[in-house]
Formats: C-alpha cells, structure tokens, sequence
C-alpha cells in the first residue's frame, strides 16, 4: 500500500511569490496535518483538516492556509513568501479525526523542501 | 501548555554501545508521548508510544522506552547501537487540549554512531 505522498519534493522561490505544496494521504485516510520543520528544528504544527474542514490551526500567519478536497487530499498555499518560510513541509494522515484523550496514529509522508531565495 | 525538551543536540556512541536519548516533558495532564525517528531526506517514522497503559514501552529496531513520572521523563534507550540506528530523534507530546491531533515536537537530537 502506497504511503503518503507529497509534491513536488523541492522547490525553489523567490521573496513576494506564492507556493502550493500537495499532499495525499494513505487511502481510506480522512484527516491530514501539516508541520513546518525548519533546518535544525523540531516539526511546528500548521493545520490540520478533516472531512473538508478545518479542525486545527497553529501559531501560523494568514499567509499560510490550507483545503482539503472530497478526496481527502490537501494542499497547503503560502502567500508572500519570506527568507523564513524555508523549511521542509510534511503532511501527515491519520484514519480519524480525534481531540483529547483519544488517540490515532499519524503518518508522515516524505516532505517537500521549500528554498526561498 | 505540553512541551518536551531533549538534552543533547548531538550524541555519538559507538557501535555495540548503548543509546541512551534524554527527554523531559512537561504536561498539565497525564500526557501521551511518543519517540519519532527520522532518516535524512525522509519523514518521520514512529519508533514508539506511551498512552498511560505499561511506563516501559517498547518499539521497532529494538528501541524502548520508560515513562517516570516523578522525573517527567520519556528517555529512549537501545541496548546495543547499529550504524543504521544513525538519524534524527524526536520526542515529542500530544496536545490533550486541542482541537486537533496536535503533535509537539522537541528540537530533536542527532544520532551519530562510531564505527
């Protein structure tokens, strides 16, 4: 069975553009998370979506949003792109969506590597 | 609010030697923690979890963990270091408050083994 996958998994952009990173999740999976990992850090959650809406967001500008299609597949649109917007973005998919003390296990596909220049 | 904080950016041991990776957490409620690894050019890949069910929790390659409460502590141990256990670690909690299946992650600590 085909994990998650991401696309493209690098790309390059300048200051001021825009970016659109894609993600499908295992299938049969309905809810996918976003992580913005940055060059030495630890994974910082973005969003996460379930049945098409949004159920999570993090500590993230509104330059940042996300859409989740009847497929289950999701992209993640970056507006304005600064020098610190260069990370790996990983996507992560889960069966369910869950909150509190229930648990269901993430997978992470490989990422896409953002460079802005 | 949950954290984690790993001590130790970097630790090297040599194969054979034991891997010990330190992490300390800090939760309001009793947390869910969880060890991910994660290979270069790679996602990551969950080792292991604690849900509140055994404090020694075991995981894939041989990797496990013990839950201590009184030390807040999560430390993922091996007994006996391979050169493909070399990567990335990341201890990291769940966020019991949000709405969402809202991860934390540590910093991380890399993983180098000697030959």
């Amino acid at each position: 069975d085909a994990g998650v996958t991401q696309s493209p998994t690098h790309l390059i952009k300048t200051r001021g553009q825009q970016v659109t990173l894609r993600c499908s999740p295992i299938s049969g999976h309905k809810s996918v998370s976003w992580y913005q990992q940055v060059l030495g850090q630890g994974p910082q959650f973005i969003f996460q979506y379930y049945e098409k809406e949004e159920r999570g967001r993090g500590n993230f500008p509104d330059r940042f949003s996300a859409r989740q299609f009847p497929n289950y597949s999701s992209e993640l649109n970056v507006n304005a792109l600064l020098l610190g917007d260069s990370a790996l973005y990983l996507c992560a998919s889960s069966s369910d969506w869950t909150s509190g003390r229930a648990y269901n296990e993430q997978f992470f596909g490989p990422g896409t590597r953002l460079t802005v220049l | 609010a949950q954290s984690v904080t790993q001590l130790g950016s970097h630790v090297s041991v040599s194969e054979g030697a034991l891997v010990l990776l330190r992490c300390n957490y800090s939760s309001s409620v009793p947390p869910y923690l969880f060890w991910y690894v994660q290979y270069p050019n790679q996602g990551l890949q969950l080792l292991l979890k604690y849900t509140s069910a055994a404090t020694l929790v075991k995981g894939i390659n041989g990797f496990e963990a013990e839950f201590k409460k009184s030390e807040t502590s999560f430390h993922l141990t091996k007994p006996s270091a391979h050169m493909s256990d070399a990567a990335e670690y990341f201890c990291a909690v769940r966020d019991p408050y949000s709405s969402a299946s809202k991860i934390i992650f540590g910093s991380g600590t890399r993983l180098s083994i000697r030959p």
